[in-house]
């Protein structure tokens, strides 16, 4: 089994929608959780940093972390053409070590 | 403006020669990682370095070396022995434990 599993299935939203993503992962070492918005032939550039289980907001995106479940989500509130991008998750355990998901592509219809 | 620089944005290699990226940051980050992207395949971790005159293999160090003589210098060098280079090449680099990664720009890399 993967540390990190993120499906990366495409995703096509119309603009408006609200887009839902999410990562599972398997070491409960992990402290961290981030997601990074990565465009195309661009390097990542992070977008939410959160340590803690609960929620986190930052203007139309929302972290939210589960350590019991093993499970991160991130939502985007009223989805732009300019959100089109692939969204990777990625963790940080001890050893200061990131895991990333695989990213998923997302897709914003005008 | 501090960050991290990647050169050159695009490479391209013939068979059988040593290509060598260029990565330097002046965020006064201990930490530098490499990355290889493939399509589908996510970000694989090639070597990583948590201090000068130190680094360590990541998942898919055959076939790459690097060096970190300085704080602000991580080049990564792909030799002939790396069967499959054609890639997108990412430096990063964080500041103490367990923080957030700082990503350049990228290397385009093409075997032609």
């Amino acid at each position: 089994q993967k540390e990190v599993e993120q499906d990366p299935g495409p995703l096509s939203v119309p603009e408006g929608a609200i887009v839902s993503l999410n990562c599972t992962y398997s070491n409960s070492a992990f402290q961290y959780f981030m997601w990074y918005r990565q465009y195309s032939r661009k390097g990542p550039e992070l977008l939410m940093y959160t340590y803690s289980s609960g929620n986190k907001e930052d203007g139309r995106f929302t972290a939210q972390v589960d350590k019991s479940s093993k499970y991160i989500s991130l939502f985007i509130r009223d989805s732009q053409p300019s959100d089109s991008a692939t969204y990777l998750c990625a963790m940080v355990h001890g050893n200061n070590r990131l895991a990333f998901g695989k990213g998923n592509q997302v897709v914003v219809i005008p | 403006d501090g960050g991290i620089t990647q050169s050159p944005k695009y490479l391209f290699r013939k068979e059988g020669q040593n290509v060598t990226l260029s990565c330097e940051q002046n965020l006064n980050h201990d930490a530098m990682y490499w990355y290889r992207q493939d399509p589908g395949q996510g970000l694989r971790l090639i070597y990583y370095s948590q201090i000068v005159n130190d680094f360590q293999k990541g998942d898919i160090a055959e076939g790459y070396s690097v060096s970190r003589e300085k704080k602000e210098s991580f080049p990564l060098t792909v030799t002939s022995a790396q069967k499959n280079p054609t890639a997108f090449y990412l430096c990063a680099s964080t500041y103490g434990g367990n923080t957030e990664a700082f990503f350049g720009q990228g290397t385009r890399l093409t075997v032609v």
